[in-house]
């Protein structure tokens, strides 16, 4: 099993709807959660950490479930420019080694 | 802030030869850089993660003597893949940790992307 799954999509989605996609973690230990997003052929860039309490910045919402070790990105009002491939980035234990997920391809379309 | 560079962005190179790729961080001082490889629709895969002035410490499965990795200032680490084969070909990406602040918090590099023929 990896240590960290995504359904690898891709989510077509029209402009405007609201979109959500989960991540699951398998090492229990971990303690710091990210999601990227990576565009075709480029660097992945930080979009936001996730929150015990879960956190909002702007159109997207982040939530993190301990108990069932996921956690979550919402994208409301979707733009063109969101599609992207979003990746779901998980710390192992306390060595700052970040673990990457595969990969959730979003396609916005007008 | 927190500007990585990367170079080149794209090579081609012929089997059998060796590339070096240069990571340095602009306007910070990076602790530590890491490498990653991320071959096409996978997972950004790590490879390596270097301190200044220490050895590269190598994750399982990665060949050491053939992706040498040098880290000899607090701005600047090289990756060189010694004897390129065509499975080498792959998205090459370092990023760079900050001497303060969060270590979670990873700075990336534009990407190389090496093609081997």
């Amino acid at each position: 099993r990896k240590e960290v799954e995504q359904d690898p999509g891709p989510f077509n989605v029209p402009e405007g709807a609201t979109v959500a996609f989960n991540c699951t973690y398998s090492n229990s230990a971990s303690q710091s959660f990210f999601w990227y997003r990576q565009d075709c052929r480029k660097e992945p860039k930080l979009l936001m950490s996730v929150y015990s309490s879960g956190n909002e910045d702007g159109r997207f919402t982040a939530q993190l479930n301990r108990a069932s070790q996921y956690i979550s990105l919402l994208i409301r009002d979707s733009k063109l420019s969101d599609s992207a491939t979003y990746l779901c980035v998980v710390t192992r234990d306390s060595n700052y080694q970040l673990i990457w997920g595969a990969g959730t391809k979003l396609i916005i379309k007008p | 802030g927190a500007v990585v560079s990367q170079h080149p962005s794209w090579v081609i190179c012929k089997s059998g030869t060796s590339v070096k790729i240069e990571c340095r961080s602009l306007d910070f001082q990076a602790t530590t850089m890491f490498w990653y490889r991320q071959f096409p629709k996978q997972s950004l895969m790590l490879m390596a993660t270097s301190n200044e002035g220490s050895k590269a410490t190598y994750e399982q499965g990665v060949e050491k003597d053939k992706f040498l990795i040098n880290h000899a200032s607090l701005t600047l680490s090289t990756l060189t893949v010694t004897s390129a084969h065509p499975e080498d070909s792959s998205f090459y990406i370092c990023s760079a940790s900050a001497t303060s602040g969060s270590p979670y918090e990873q700075y990336f590099g534009p990407g190389t992307r090496l093609t081997v023929t």
